[in-house]
């Protein structure tokens, strides 16, 4: 069965701080996809990134970084110096290789607080 | 920059009332998804369209609900009769392929 766990429900920040979000996923395809989106209280699911079962090279974007490590099953997001426009619900997913279809976590609160 | 769009994006209802929403995928996309977003959840497919052909509707309610994207462009989600249980975010997603999924605003369903 595919699944995607996000152990932490609310993260709670002062800005500048680092953030580490974590999604552990479970699946038994050999080729899928996993994504991150920020869904902001407006509730549109903004996409942030994409990483394929094959590339595990870790990935930095500005002050967000991501580490994807197979061999924990684990896709991480990391936020240096956080700001609070970061303040949203973070979402982790699963994609199917052969469908497409995805599976998402139940969501990261991150607060950051001026 | 093209954009999924959603109407209505917010519905207030009844319980035992017909609801529809409309989707608009981004031009090109052949792939649209309904997906439903339960206050404090992550988002749940409740139907796959690959142009106008269904793909997967497995988690799709169909004794009450309903999909169809007939000229395999624009989509439309039916609920009858909506039931207390149905008040959620239904979001609409488009994808040039089976990869990356963008996301309209949603419509944010209240049944009352």
């Amino acid at each position: 069965a595919q699944k995607v766990t996000q152990a932490q429900t609310e993260i709670s920040v002062v800005e500048k701080e680092d953030v580490t979000l974590d999604c552990v996923y479970e699946t038994r395809d050999t080729t899928y996809y996993l994504f991150w989106y920020k869904q902001p209280p407006s509730g549109e699911l903004v996409f942030l990134i994409r990483r394929n079962s094959f590339d595990e090279q870790n990935e930095i974007s500005g002050r967000y970084s991501w580490n994807f490590q197979k061999s924990t099953s684990s896709f991480n997001f990391t936020i240096t110096a956080s700001q609070v426009v970061d303040s949203a619900v973070y979402f982790c997913a699963l994609g199917s290789g052969n469908t497409g279809k995805l599976i998402f976590g139940q969501g990261t609160t991150l607060q950051v607080k001026p | 920059e093209a954009e999924v769009a959603q109407s209505p994006r917010y519905k207030i209802t009844e319980k035992s009332q017909a609801v529809a929403f409309w989707c608009d995928p981004i031009s090109g996309h052949a792939t649209l998804y309904w997906y439903r977003q339960i206050l404090g959840q992550g988002p749940e497919l409740l139907v796959q369209f690959q142009d106008e052909s269904v793909v997967d509707d497995s988690q799709l309610p169909k004794d009450r609900f309903s999909a169809e994207r007939l000229k395999g462009v624009d989509s439309t989600l039916k609920i009858q009769p909506a039931e207390l249980g149905d008040s959620a975010m239904y979001l609409c997603a488009s994808s040039p392929s089976w990869d990356t999924q963008y996301f309209g605003p949603g419509t944010r369903l209240t049944v009352l």
